[in-house]
């Protein structure tokens, strides 16, 4: 079935550091792909996403790039702030796998000042 | 503009008890999907439902039911609670009809202790 792999944390930086969280996905079909951040005690918002191959999604100074021929989806944001500190959840939907939104299990980053 | 609405936030209850989360999903959205995350664990699917009709169905247990009703809210119960099922609960709604690019909006989620 389908899956998401993402690197393990925690990962820690300084601020201003270039943050990549790498992701990786097996999927049958055509899915779409997601990065949500979860803040310390809060839900999950969607940070953003990308529909089809070579597409970037881009928001806050974060991307990634819907890469089909490496099957991969990185996080990276050039400048991260002590804010960024949160865990990152790298997702899929659709394809094969339906409707349901099928996570990775998540990478926590903490930014130091 | 309105988002998923869970209730209630925060629930205790003891082992062996029933408990009764409640989702609101945006208005006009038709589907509804239920996620368990325990405590440092990622989001895992139970359930979801498209116009009252069960749509897929995941690691739910047996001990959990969940139904949608005609103004497309939906309800998970869970009865004969377990220590293993403290974890915040995720309701998300979407918009059918638009494939896998629908966006799932997410609920602030409950959160569930057994104690």
């Amino acid at each position: 079935g389908n899956s998401v792999t993402q690197m393990e944390g925690p990962v820690t930086l300084s601020e201003e550091a270039f943050l990549t969280i790498n992701c990786t996905y097996t999927a049958t079909g055509y899915p779409s792909l997601f990065w949500y951040v979860q803040y310390p005690g809060e839900g999950l918002q969607l940070l953003l996403k990308a529909t089809k191959a070579d597409d970037k999604g881009s928001n806050k100074g974060f991307e990634a790039t819907y890469r089909k021929e490496t099957t991969s989806f990185h996080l990276e944001k050039g400048s991260v702030q002590v804010s960024d500190s949160a865990v990152y959840f790298c997702a899929l939907r659709g394809g094969a796998g339906g409707f349901k939104t099928i996570f990775g299990a998540g990478t926590r980053l903490f930014v130091k000042a | 503009a309105a988002g998923v609405i869970q209730s209630p936030r925060h629930l205790i209850k003891e082992k062996r008890e029933t408990a009764t989360l409640k989702c609101y999903p945006i208005p006009r959205h038709d589907t509804v999907y239920w996620y368990q995350q325990g405590p440092g664990q990622d989001p895992q699917f139970l359930i979801s439902f498209y116009e009252k009709m069960q749509s897929d169905k995941g690691s739910i247990p047996d001990r959990f039911s969940a139904q949608q009703f005609s103004d497309y809210h939906s309800e998970l119960n869970m009865s004969s609670l377990e220590l293993g099922d403290s974890a915040l609960y995720f309701c998300a709604s979407s918009l059918a009809g638009q494939g896998s690019y629908n966006e799932q909006f997410f609920g602030p989620g409950t959160r569930l202790t057994v104690l």
